[in-house]
């Protein structure tokens, strides 16, 4: 079974600097999918940013980037020029290319900006 | 166009009551899921449906949560004899296809006393 694991909790970065996210997953399948969703205190989830295993470049939208690591099963999620808005839980996720399965999540990282 | 719609946005019940959930994805998206969300923990996997059939009822905790999808749009998630246990957050997402991601509703806060 795939796990999908984020070692942060919590943390906190001032406006306009950037973060990183961390994940970490343990799958035995060679193509799959990694997103990041945002999750604001309107509890909607907000799809970030996807990735697919067979490809090398990082994904990247906007100020969100990722760094994927597929030998290390690690897939990290930079913010650049973090803003007020992007305060929010932010989660983790593995899907299987095996078909409509469903989204192992981690347990998420809350990240507050700070003014 | 219109993202996934979840009503109600709460539901307070009183331990033992039956309540519906009810999740409209978006238009033409043939897979459906329902996950549970406790409060500081990710979404956890109930259910999913591929058009009207459940393709993988495994995250059910109990025989006491069904759902259905019967002309593969509109999905009710059932809880019979519910308990305070139950009390979370039910979120539903759609999807085309596995790689493009599932798009979320707003969720439904099910609160049981």
């Amino acid at each position: 079974a795939q796990t999908v694991t984020q070692s942060q909790p919590e943390m906190s970065v001032q406006e306009a600097e950037t973060v990183t996210l961390s994940c970490t997953y343990d799958t035995s399948e060679n193509n799959y999918y990694l997103f990041w969703y945002k999750q604001p205190p309107s509890r909607q989830m907000i799809l970030v940013i996807r990735q697919e295993a067979y490809k090398q470049q990082n994904a990247t939208e906007n100020r969100f980037s990722v760094n994927f690591q597929k030998a290390a099963k690690s897939f990290s999620l930079k913010i650049s020029d973090s803003q007020l808005g992007d305060t929010a839980m932010y989660f983790c996720a593995f899907i299987s290319n095996s078909g409509n399965t469903p989204l192992v999540f981690g347990k998420g990282t809350r990240l507050s900006v700070i003014a | 166009g219109a993202g996934v719609s979840q009503t109600p946005s709460n539901k307070v019940t009183e331990k033992g009551k039956y309540v519906e959930l009810r999740c409209d994805p978006i238009s033409g998206h043939t897979a459906l899921y329902w996950y549970r969300q406790s409060l500081g923990q990710g979404p956890e996997f109930l259910i999913y449906f591929q058009g009207t059939g459940a393709a993988d009822d495994s995250g059910l905790p109990n025989d006491r949560f069904f759902a259905v999808r019967p002309e593969g749009s509109v999905s009710t998630l059932k809880i019979q004899r519910t308990e305070r246990g139950d009390s979370a957050v039910y979120l539903c997402a759609s999807s085309p296809q596995a790689g493009m991601g599932q798009y979320f509703g707003p969720g439904t806060r099910l609160t049981v006393l």
